[in-house]
């Protein structure tokens, strides 16, 4: 069975600095891993997905995120905070499930918190 | 392209009534899935619909029940309404079964008294 741990439900930091959001899955086949964003009272937003290649991910919004196999993380980063970026992130894994479909396991987010 | 769209946006119901919500997949797409987010949690899946067939379920009881009908808009009813049904539900669809992304409506709030 697939996991996902976000480190720390709530991560607080200063407009303008770096933002570290961490994720680590447990997958028993190479994984799918996505980052989400969701805004108060809306559906989640795709930011950034790994499928297969390049390690380094970009995402949408200046986010980016590194997939690091011997660690089973894949954190999401974004080197200044914005504002706008005040939001709930879920990280989530898939892989092929019986029936032919990726079905994400969502962690359980972490709540970004931007301070003037 | 029109996205994922979800009615109601809220409702309320009471403790053993039975309640429908509709979701409405993005244009092109034939697969839908169904995800109960209680408060400060991640969405948990219910199952997916694919041509018209449930196509995989997770770990709900069997008064959650969904439709999907052929111009792949989807309903998911549940019964016997309990206070832990309490929740944002979320639909999301996708444009082929095997499709690793999933793009997601704004969700149905629904409160259970």
């Amino acid at each position: 069975a697939q996991s996902v741990t976000q480190l720390g439900s709530h991560v607080s930091v200063s407009e303008g600095a770096l933002v570290l959001l961490r994720c680590n899955y447990s997958s028993s086949v190479p994984p799918y891993l996505f980052w989400y964003v969701q805004y108060p009272n809306q559906g989640l937003q795709l930011l950034l997905k790994y499928t297969t290649g390049a390690t380094l991910v970009k995402g949408i919004n200046g986010f980016e995120a590194e997939f690091k196999k011997s660690e089973t993380s894949f954190h999401l980063t974004k080197p200044s905070a914005h504002m706008s970026d005040a939001a709930e992130y879920f990280c989530a894994v898939s892989d092929l499930k019986q029936g032919g479909s990726y079905i994400p396991t969502f962690g359980r987010g972490t709540s970004l918190i931007v301070h003037p | 392209e029109t996205g994922v769209t979800q009615s109601p946006t809220h409702l309320i119901k009471t403790r053993g009534q039975q309640v429908t919500l509709r979701c409405s997949s993005q244009s092109g797409h034939n697969t839908v899935s169904w995800y109960q987010q209680a408060l400060g949690q991640g969405p948990q899946f219910i199952f997916q619909y694919y041509r018209e067939e449930e196509n995989g379920r997770g770990n709900f009881p069997p008064r959650f029940s969904g439709l999907q009908f052929p111009n792949y808009s989807s309903e998911l009813n549940v019964n016997a309404l309990e206070l832990d049904d309490s929740a944002l539900y979320l639909c999301a669809s996708s444009r082929l079964l095997g499709d690793n992304e999933q793009f997601f409506g704004p969700g149905t709030r629904l409160t259970v008294l």
